[in-house]
């Protein structure tokens, strides 16, 4: 399998629930992301991994936990959710590319979350 | 403030038809990408440019980053009904390491 995988690719939870996104990449990058998409609104990251140690945090609430175990997968654990923390929430990995060193990015499907 | 402004937000054309999307900011950017998404996938990115001035060509996709490197255009000449979906261009700053900014997007759909 390559590329960007994401499961599930379509969630609904309760608000007192608890569940994890997994994200894992067969690109042997090592940076991987966690990003939200809301309708109407910019993509927003919420956490980036650097050969899995954790480099930036977006004030992202802490019922949003992060993990990355190594290298090829990260995953979001997710509790107490609130009905505004539906959305599409993407994965992505990248790696430096060019004498530049730009990082372009390549994206799983997504995740359809939805807080009931 | 959107640090970067995509323009026009939506945009609804014939099939055949050219269109131009803008990417506009007062920032620096060492590179910019655009990306493409379609309903219920990740975006996919197109393309890279990183030098001031530059122009790259992908089929009938044009995109080219401003000379001072704070925008970016993408036309597309005799659009088809498979280029509709969301246009994302993301910008990368020297101080943001492995970090993209994206803009918000422009959603283009191509009516046969």
């Amino acid at each position: 399998e390559t590329g960007v995988t994401q499961t599930p690719r379509h969630l609904v939870m309760g608000m007192t629930n608890k569940k994890s996104l997994k994200c894992e990449q067969h690109l042997g990058h090592n940076a991987m992301y966690w990003y939200k998409q809301s309708a109407k609104k910019p993509l927003e990251l919420m956490f980036v991994y650097n050969f899995k140690e954790q480099t930036e945090n977006n004030s992202v609430p802490s019922r949003f936990s992060p993990e990355c175990p190594n290298s090829s997968h990260l995953f979001l654990h997710l509790h107490t959710l609130q009905p505004e923390d539906s959305a599409l929430y993407l994965c992505a990995s990248s790696h430096p590319v060019g004498g530049a060193g730009t990082y372009e990015q390549y994206f799983g499907p997504g995740t359809r979350l939805t807080v009931t | 403030t959107q640090l970067l402004e995509q323009s026009p937000q939506f945009l609804s054309i014939q099939e055949g038809e050219n269109l131009t999307v803008y990417c506009n900011s007062s920032s620096v950017f060492s590179s910019l990408q655009w990306y493409r998404q379609e309903p219920g996938e990740g975006p996919v990115l197109l393309v890279t440019v990183v030098t001031g001035g530059e122009v790259k060509k992908l089929k009938r996709l044009t995109f080219q980053f401003g000379d001072a490197r704070k925008d970016s255009s993408l036309h597309i000449t005799a659009a088809q009904p498979g280029d509709t979906g969301l246009y994302l261009c993301a910008g990368e700053q020297e101080t943001s390491g492995s970090r993209l900014t994206f803009g918000e997007g422009t959603q283009l759909t191509v009516n046969p």
